[in-house]
């Protein structure tokens, strides 16, 4: 397996704009987790999926952000409007189940501008 | 909530040593794992290890649950080792993983 899958790397947009994070996870990983990385904050867990369904969104920051996971294969992290103070890494990982090994992807660099 | 620190928060050594990070945590833990961050920011799995010892090349890591910390031990450090390393656990039924503030790490060639 190529591990958890994310795009884009580089996301730089102007504030105000949609923003739309992708991740796979890894095949057969019945957990998948979204995560905000900040020189302030650390990593922040934002929100996380088991079998494709939203378990709990309480890091979630705001409504302006969102996250869905349509299938096994495939979730987004949207944040509609975006402000400059959402620049972070954002990071996706999987798990087999709740309490075993995460991986995770290399990471979404957002800046907002 | 359950405590993580990682001691020492930065450790510059020269290319050739050796090297011991510590996680301490002040609960029972279900799952704890060793990351690096690399320079580039990659998040890099090191070791799944609630309890007990494993080793994998040059790394190997040590928990010992009933004392509630754990050790990474880093041999021959090359510069490539360069990093920030971080400790994560989780706790009871809790999915979440807490993190410790992570050791920046400087080999010197």
């Amino acid at each position: 397996d190529a591990g958890v899958i994310q795009s884009p790397r580089h996301e730089v947009t102007e504030m105000g704009q949609e923003v739309t994070l992708r991740c796979k996870p890894i095949s057969g990983h019945d957990y998948l987790f979204w995560y905000r990385q900040t020189m302030m904050r650390g990593l922040e867990l934002l929100i996380y999926f088991n079998n494709n369904v939203p378990i709990d969104d309480s890091g979630m920051p705001e409504d302006r952000f969102s996250a869905k996971m349509p299938n096994a294969s495939f979730s987004t992290l949207k944040i509609q409007p975006s402000e400059p103070r959402d620049s972070a890494v954002y990071f996706c990982a999987s798990s087999l189940e709740r309490n075993t090994e995460a991986f995770f992807g290399q990471g979404t660099r957002l800046t907002v501008v | 909530g359950i405590q993580v620190e990682q001691s020492p928060p930065d450790l510059i050594l020269q290319e050739g040593a050796n090297s011991t990070l510590r996680c301490n945590f002040s609960d029972s833990v279900n799952n704890l794992q060793w990351f690096h961050q690399n320079p580039w920011g990659q998040l890099i799995n090191l070791f799944y290890i609630p309890s007990g010892t494993k080793q994998n090349g040059r790394l190997s890591a040590t928990t010992v649950a009933t004392e509630r910390y754990s050790l990474l031990y880093i041999s021959s450090s090359q510069t490539t080792d360069s990093g920030v390393y971080f400790c994560a656990v989780a706790v009871g039924s809790n999915y979440q993983l807490i993190w410790g503030a992570g050791t920046k790490l400087i080999i010197k060639p």
